[in-house]
């Protein structure tokens, strides 16, 4: 079964400082990698989006890199602010989803920033 | 160009009703998804509709059950709800089927059953 691990499932910093969230995933095959924020009781927003044979991407404070031989990817959010509290998610694009659709979630990381 | 809308944003039904809920997708985007997302669980595939077909179906119970218009609008049905179906639920569409077109998500229908 195709499945999508997320670490920390949780992680609380101090405004200002720098995080990094771990994506691993067994999406076989796998089309592309996307990130995910998604606040409180809202629907999640792309961060970036990934194909195999892009190593980093990205978007703004956020940075993404992908590792496809190890299967692998992380998030990395620089100089934190309290709007960045939120989830985020890390979903897989697979051609054949089946059952699990095309996109395969994990079940994200919750990050608190603290002033 | 406005983002995806769903609605109500909330609702509150008793076991055993059934509901209703609405998705209208972005301007010319084809495909809609639907969600469910619960506390713990992630989000969940439902269904997918693309030009008013079913396109694919997630492992839910025949109590869910969706339809695409012409317009590619979007309906989501849940009948004799359970407790556990209180969740908040999802759509996102896209321009097309497949997977480098990027989804949108709306914001949501939270469902509480009492």
């Amino acid at each position: 079964k195709n499945q999508v691990e997320q670490s920390p499932q949780s992680l609380i910093i101090l405004e200002g400082k720098n995080c990094t969230l771990q994506c691993n995933y067994t999406v076989s095959p796998f089309s592309n990698l996307r990130w995910y924020k998604q606040d409180t009781g809202r629907g999640p927003v792309s961060l970036t989006i990934m194909t195999f044979s892009e190593n980093t991407k990205s978007n703004g404070r956020y940075t993404a890199t992908l590792d496809a031989d190890t299967k692998q990817s992380s998030l990395h959010i620089t100089a934190s602010q309290l709007s960045d509290s939120a989830s985020y998610i890390c979903v897989v694009s697979a051609p054949y989803g089946g059952s699990q659709g095309n996109l395969i979630f994990g079940k994200g990381t919750k990050l608190s920033v603290k002033p | 160009k406005a983002g995806v809308t769903q609605t109500p944003r909330y609702l509150i039904k008793t076991r055993g009703q059934q509901v209703t809920l609405s998705c209208s997708p972005i301007s010319g985007h084809r495909s809609v998804s639907w969600y469910q997302q619960t506390p713990g669980q992630g989000l969940q595939f439902l269904f997918e509709y693309f030009s008013e077909t079913q396109r694919n179906k997630g492992n839910f119970p025949g109590r869910f059950s969706g339809r695409q218009f012409s317009n590619s609008r979007s309906e989501m049905n849940v009948s004799t709800l359970e407790l556990g179906d209180s969740a908040l639920y999802l759509c996102a569409s896209s321009v097309d089927r497949g997977m480098t077109y990027e989804q949108y998500f709306g914001p949501g229908t939270r469902l509480t059953v009492t």
